[in-house]
């Protein structure tokens, strides 16, 4: 059974950092792109950052280029997303996701929220 | 950016009639090797979202054939036949044609 677990969620300062980490089961990892989604309370979903296979290549949005990083280690089968400078704006819930057809598998969710 | 503009913003159906979602995408979602890059997602109260389409036509892996999908480059539909109560939510198109990937608004569908 395929499964995405996220930690590293809460609340956090404007301007601080903060990292999410997902672990994946149930699947070879290392044969998939993956992604972060997340959701802004009440709100729709929005791409964040996406990773090919190997790590070797990595896409962003405008709305959080040159903040946020996402990486992975295929050996602890672990995705993580780095992100720094943030905003109220990215208050949200963050989903990792597993890009095969389409997000074919989503995490639970960690809630980020970023207020003073 | 591709905007992907869905219609109705919500929808009201009495169990066990049918219901159709519309989703429309300002570029072409048609690649050159003939796979159109859209897809449909669906979002329970409270759930993560889950995959319900893929490539414009193709049933994910485990949801009912009640769920199909079809379209052209630009103009795209999702059909619920035979609507149930698990399937209330929130539906969402997407695309993974071009960077950034983007989603459509939502749908909400009610039951009657």
């Amino acid at each position: 059974e395929v499964q995405l677990v996220e930690t590293g969620g809460g609340l956090v300062q404007p301007g601080r950092s903060l990292k999410l980490s997902c672990v994946a089961s149930g699947f070879t990892f290392n044969n998939y792109w993956m992604s972060w989604t997340r959701q802004a309370p009440g709100k729709g979903l929005e791409w964040v950052a996406s990773i090919t296979n190997s790590g070797g290549s990595t896409y962003y949005p405008d709305s959080v280029k040159g903040r946020f990083t996402i990486s992975r280690d295929n050996a602890q089968n672990t995705l993580y997303l780095q992100m720094n400078s943030l905003r109220s704006e990215d208050t949200a819930t963050y989903y990792c996701t597993r890009v095969g057809g389409g997000y074919d598998y989503w995490g639970q969710g960690v809630m980020v929220t970023v207020s003073s | 950016d591709i905007v992907m503009t869905q219609a109705p913003l919500s929808v009201s159906v009495t169990p066990g009639e049918s219901a159709s979602i519309s989703c429309r995408s300002s570029k072409s979602l048609l690649h050159s090797n003939g796979i159109t890059y859209v897809y449909w997602y669906l979002q329970k109260p409270g759930k993560s979202p889950q995959l319900l389409i893929y490539r414009m036509s193709n049933l994910a892996s485990g949801v009912p054939d009640r769920f199909s999908g079809s379209g052209s480059e630009t103009d795209f539909t999702l059909k619920i036949s035979r609507v149930e109560a698990e399937d209330v939510g929130i539906y969402y198109c997407g695309q993974l044609l071009e960077n950034p990937w983007t989603f459509g608004g939502g749908t909400k569908l009610e039951l009657k």
